[in-house]
């Protein structure tokens, strides 16, 4: 399978521990992007790489998130302190160019209790 | 900044029938990009169609067509021949084509289509 892979699935955590997700994009695409998605809703942008740079962040992307892409491959999402309002699947998209489709990964469910 | 609104929080078809999911859209970019993308139950989000905003005809991807009126800010989404398998969740979205949010997808709300037998 050549699609975006996403880890963990699932996630649960207890308040205030922190977690870290991984997104293996597809081989050839330079542009990573994180969402987060709650229950009902459509996603909200995160933050996006073009390459190992961090291009942007949302306002939505508290002190408590950290997002790294660091050979310009695969990602991480790392929350510290988790709250119960982080719960939410975060999910992660790859293109090949800002114009281009976006695929998506499997995201990841997380829930914090 | 950019805005989608999905006004139909629920459709329902009958299997075989057309169905249009509407999307009104707002920006300030001169150059953008308007997508659909499907969400099944299982979660994944599969990419349905793209049109450009200078596209001069509207985008067809087998089943689905995109009936794009720049005028009226307005990207809806036709589904012909609907199938029991397109029962889902559809969001529209759209990305400006420059400047630092250049490939940002901005969603609506999204709008749940069920398809009768």
């Amino acid at each position: 399978d050549t699609g975006v892979s996403q880890d963990p699935r699932h996630k649960i955590t207890k308040r205030g521990q922190n977690v870290t997700f991984r997104c293996d994009p597809i081989s050839e695409h330079n542009r990573l992007y994180w969402y987060r998605q709650t229950l009902g809703q459509g996603p909200e942008f995160l933050t996006y790489f073009q390459n190992e740079a961090q291009l942007e962040k949302s306002r939505l992307l508290s002190d408590r998130f950290s997002a790294e892409r660091p050979k310009g491959s695969f990602s991480t999402l790392e929350i510290q302190r988790t709250e119960q309002g982080d719960s939410a699947m975060y999910l992660c998209a790859s293109s090949s160019q800002p114009y281009n489709e976006q695929f998506f990964g499997p995201g990841t469910r997380l829930t914090v209790l | 900044a950019q805005k989608i609104t999905q006004t139909q929080p629920g459709m329902f078809v009958q299997e075989k029938e057309a169905v249009t999911l509407d999307c009104t859209y707002d920006t300030s970019d001169p150059s953008y990009g308007l997508f659909w993308y499907k969400q099944p139950s299982s979660g994944e989000m599969i990419f349905l169609i793209y049109q450009g905003s200078y596209d001069q005809q509207n985008a067809t991807e087998g089943r689905y067509s995109l009936n794009f009126q720049k005028a009226r800010k307005s990207a809806n989404l036709v589904i012909s021949a609907s199938q029991l398998g397109d029962s889902a969740m559809y969001f529209c979205a759209m990305s400006a084509a420059g400047g630092t949010s250049y490939g940002k997808l901005t969603f609506g709300q999204g709008t749940i289509l069920t398809v009768h037998p």
